[in-house]
């Protein structure tokens, strides 16, 4: 069974670029969750969608946005990149049912960013 | 005051022995409780979950959890150099209604 694919798996763009990040689940999975690592800040949640629909957000500027296609295959954006933007951004899956909260993560190798 | 607090290490233990990872949280509702492992460069993974007060063990890991002191451990027992890595802990508390992660703690295994 094929885990959590991220792409790209590195990239590099400047100030004031905007950068879209894709994310296939695991099969089955409705639930992906986005995370910004960085050595300072740890894990910080992004969002989490569900069906499509975003159940929840972190605290993290507009210029950070999602969405979820039907088949599960889920993006994230950052517009306007600064340089604090630069962290390796984790995507992960759940087989969790539509009333519960994702705990049981599956997370991706990630996509590291760097803002030059 | 941060929703999941851990010692960020690094710890070092002798190969064989236990190792004793901590983690408080501060939202008493919480109700669910996880121990992702990350190796260096790789991405986490999970390896333990928690629901209820007192033990779970799963082979060489056990968590344990007290809900009226709001803490959430994981042992290792028989501790390896191959479970050197940084141990992240994880709550979904009532109020935020999402999976929040600790900082880690960096656990090395000296042989």
């Amino acid at each position: 069974k094929a885990g959590v694919t991220q792409t790209p798996r590195y990239l590099i763009k400047t100030r004031g670029q905007q950068v879209t990040l894709s994310c296939s689940p695991i099969s089955g999975h409705r639930s992906v969750s986005w995370y910004q690592q960085t050595p300072g800040q740890g894990l910080q949640f992004l969002f989490e969608y569900f069906s499509e629909t975003q159940r929840n957000k972190g605290n993290f500027p507009g210029r950070f946005s999602g969405r979820q296609f039907s088949n599960s295959r889920s993006e994230m954006n950052v517009s306007t990149l600064e340089l604090g933007d630069s962290a390796l951004y984790l995507c992960a899956s759940s087989l969790v049912l539509a009333g519960d909260i994702a705990g049981e993560l599956f997370f991706g190798e990630g996509s590291r960013l760097t803002v030059l | 005051q941060k929703e999941v607090e851990q010692n960020s290490g690094p710890l070092s233990v002798p190969e064989g022995a236990i190792a004793s990872l901590n983690c408080t949280y501060s939202d008493r509702g919480s109700q669910s409780f996880f121990w992702y492992r990350q190796y260096s460069g790789k991405s986490p993974e999970l390896i333990m979950f928690i629901y209820s007060n007192g033990d779970k063990e799963d082979g060489r890991f056990t968590a344990q959890l007290n809900k009226a002191s709001q803490y959430v451990s994981l042992l290792i027992r028989d501790s390896q150099p191959s479970d050197s890595a940084t141990y992240l802990c994880a709550v979904i508390g009532t109020g935020t209604q999402k999976l929040v992660f600790g900082q880690g703690t960096r656990l090395t295994i000296n042989p």
